[in-house]
């Protein structure tokens, strides 16, 4: 099974709008992590935001923000009022276990499409 | 602070070659990891060094790979007698050794083509 699943595989967003690109993860430990991340065509991966699976409140960073629902086992992204910067993949990963060290295992990817 | 940094940034290579790639992780950082990103997957997780320990290999590293991080500083990626499914881009991270977060924190990564 999909430790972590992004069913999403392009998604298409004018410019200054609002969008919601999904993830979501399976793990049966208690404590764990959950990370998104940028790539842009240049192929390096971005950290973009975290949100631990103690955390009560939904975690922001600037324009993205992470809608945590724990008992659906969804961590979506929310990037508000989208640049054309934007336009890039992204990638949902999660670090099982409170041990640091650990491997991060990544979805699949949505591809962002930003327009003027 | 200057972020990870990885050489080269391409290779072609013909297939049995061997060739070795090169990560240097932020200062600061001792936790560094390999993974493999094949065309239209997330990146997989291939090893983990905790200073110049190796502590996790993946089983995706077969025994024509190998890691080393000599001085607990940079790292290098070899892998021996190249095959076309070799083909990938190799991701280096590294994460700071303080924190529970545990961000890794990528470098532009190595484009390896086998021919």
């Amino acid at each position: 099974a999909q430790k972590i699943t992004q069913t999403q595989p392009g998604m298409f967003v004018q410019e200054k709008e609002a969008v919601t690109l999904d993830c979501t993860y399976d793990t049966s430990d208690p404590s764990y992590g959950l990370f998104w991340y940028k790539q842009p065509s240049s192929g390096e991966m971005i950290f973009l935001i975290y949100q631990g699976s103690y955390d009560q409140q939904n975690a922001t960073e600037g324009r993205y923000s992470l809608n945590f629902q724990k008992a659906r086992k969804s961590a979506n992204l929310v990037i508000s009022a989208s640049q054309l910067g934007d336009s890039a993949m992204y990638f949902c990963a999660m670090r099982e276990g409170a041990q640091a060290g650990t491997a991060l295992i990544f979805g699949k990817g949505t591809t962002l499409s930003v327009s003027s | 602070d200057t972020g990870v940094s990885q050489n080269p940034r391409h290779k072609i290579t013909k297939r049995g070659q061997n060739v070795t790639f090169r990560c240097d992780p932020i200062s600061e950082h001792n936790r560094l990891y390999w993974y493999r990103q094949t065309l239209g997957q997330g990146p997989e997780f291939l090893t983990y060094f905790q200073n110049e320990a190796q502590l996790e290999k993946s089983r995706l590293l077969s025994d024509r790979f190998s890691a080393e991080r000599p001085k607990g500083s940079f790292s290098t990626l070899e892998i021996q007698r190249t095959e076309q499914g070799d083909s990938a881009m190799y991701l280096c991270a590294s994460s700071p050794s303080v924190g529970f977060i545990d961000t890794q924190y990528f470098g532009p990564g190595t484009r390896l083509t086998v021919l």
